[in-house]
């Protein structure tokens, strides 16, 4: 096991809610990234958050936001949700920001499903 | 043109057979490279990064031909165990985020 929690598992949203998504980091990890990875697609980029700060962004809506805590666990909150948000979305925490250098390790990630 | 390029398969394989996987992209400036396996509704997980002399884990065989922009895994005396999707995955130094393929699911027959 990566040590990386995601919560909750499954998640069933209709159209135009807002929903929450966390992570916990592995321990001694400061960095988190989001992925939206949907049916027969590779993960796709949301954003990243070293020390509690934005540190890229994917080509998602504003709608999209996140928030990193001074534990380094890390939220991720969709407003007005899409039926295409319907994905598995994944967390990865990493001991710094560039993955280039430094594995990402991904937790389990949360199902949404949009109806 | 998608920046990872990978045949979506399914390759269907027997037991003990070899298998080879392909992926490009489309970024010069891409820098590091990496096999991910994912197991169905599970997460991706490192199987190995991938070097310009080539590299081998065990069964596993990772290529990089920079001048072509091509990335290749081989599989060598394929497991039941070895059924699952292979990511291919790029980063660009200095970026920070993972540049994902579509995957190639591969199944090993009995």
């Amino acid at each position: 096991e990566t040590g990386v929690t995601q919560s909750p598992t499954h998640l069933i949203k209709t159209r135009g809610q807002q929903v929450t998504l966390r992570c916990s980091s592995q321990s001694g990890h400061n960095t988190v990234s989001w992925y939206q990875q949907a049916l027969g697609q590779g993960p796709q980029f949301i954003f990243q958050y070293y020390r509690e700060e934005e540190n890229g962004r994917g080509n998602f809506p504003p709608r999209f936001s996140g928030l990193q805590f001074p534990n380094y666990s890390s939220e991720l909150n969709v407003n007005a949700l899409e039926l295409d948000d319907s994905a598995l979305y994944l967390c990865a925490s990493s001991l710094n920001q560039l993955p280039s250098t430094d594995t990402q390790y991904f937790g389990p990630g949360t199902r949404l499903t949009v109806l | 043109r998608k920046e990872v390029e990978q045949d979506p398969g399914p390759f269907n394989v027997p037991e003990g057979a070899t298998v080879a996987f392909n992926c490009t992209y489309s970024n010069s400036a891409s820098q590091s490279f990496f096999w991910y396996r994912q197991d169905c509704r599970k997460e991706p997980k490192l199987l190995m990064s991938v070097y310009s002399s080539g590299n081998e884990d065990g069964r596993f065989t990772a290529q990089l031909n920079r001048a072509s922009q091509y990335i290749s895994l081989l599989i060598r005396d394929s497991k039941l165990s070895d059924s699952a999707t292979y990511l291919c995955v790029v980063t660009i130094f200095g970026n920070e985020k993972l540049t994902f393929g579509t995957g190639t699911r591969l199944t090993i027959i009995p």
